[in-house]
């Protein structure tokens, strides 16, 4: 089965600036994640969805971040405006259900900000 | 809150030695502990869980008991091999239903020198 894709690979911007991401999940999964991996730490949970409702996105700084998933499938995630220290991989997930099905990871987007 | 702890790393060893990864959590009620591996340049991806005490969870070699009376999930394999050179994440799950995130410790590089 095909993976969740992610793009783009990598993205710099300066602070201040805007930048989208784009995630495309395991089809059939409902239930998809993105998390937030900074440098040497293990991934935070930013946002989970089921189907497209959020079912958490209490680590969003909602002030800059948002997250959508309109038709229960695609997924972006928006930061604006950038600061410094959202320098950081962000990861795309999705599991078929909720309640322990194993999350299937995308490469992930690294993002520099300036 | 939920959380987990891993030792510092990073760990490098010979091919066919020994390895061992700690980790312990703390969390509320019964999670569910998972292993994580990320190799150079692709995503996080499972590689073993266990869901009640006692449990071992195994794949490719690797091992890990989950011990509730010492709260630990240490990673275990007899020989390692240059191809299991990567990061290894130790997560956690407490929640089975409507809310399982996934907490994760900051990883460990393993490097193995052949």
């Amino acid at each position: 089965e095909a993976g969740v894709a992610q793009s783009p690979r990598y993205k710099i911007i300066e602070k201040r600036q805007s930048v989208a991401f784009w995630c495309n999940p395991i089809s059939g999964h409902a239930t998809l994640y993105w998390y937030q991996q900074i440098l040497g730490q293990g991934p935070k949970l930013l946002i989970q969805f089921q189907n497209n409702g959020v079912v958490d996105d209490s680590q969003l700084p909602k002030d800059r971040f948002s997250a959508e998933r309109l038709k229960g499938v695609d997924s972006t995630l928006k930061i604006q405006p950038a600061k410094l220290e959202d320098s950081a991989v962000y990861l795309c997930a999705s599991s078929l259900a909720l309640g322990g099905s194993p999350l299937h990871f995308g490469n992930g987007t690294r993002l520099t900000v300036t | 809150g939920d959380s987990v702890t891993q030792m510092e790393g990073p760990v490098t060893l010979s091919e066919e030695a020994f390895l061992t990864i700690n980790c312990t959590y703390t969390a509320t009620g019964y999670p569910s502990l998972f292993w994580y591996v990320q190799y150079p340049g692709e995503g996080l991806q499972l590689l073993l869980k266990a869901t009640k005490a006692d449990d071992k969870g195994s794949n490719k070699g690797f091992e890990a008991t989950y011990r509730k009376e010492t709260t630990s999930f240490h990673l275990e394999k007899g020989s390692v091999q240059v191809s299991d050179s990567a990061v290894y994440f130790c997560a956690l799950s407490s929640s089975a239903g409507a809310n399982s995130k996934l907490t994760f410790g900051k990883g460990i590089t393993l490097s193995v020198r052949p």
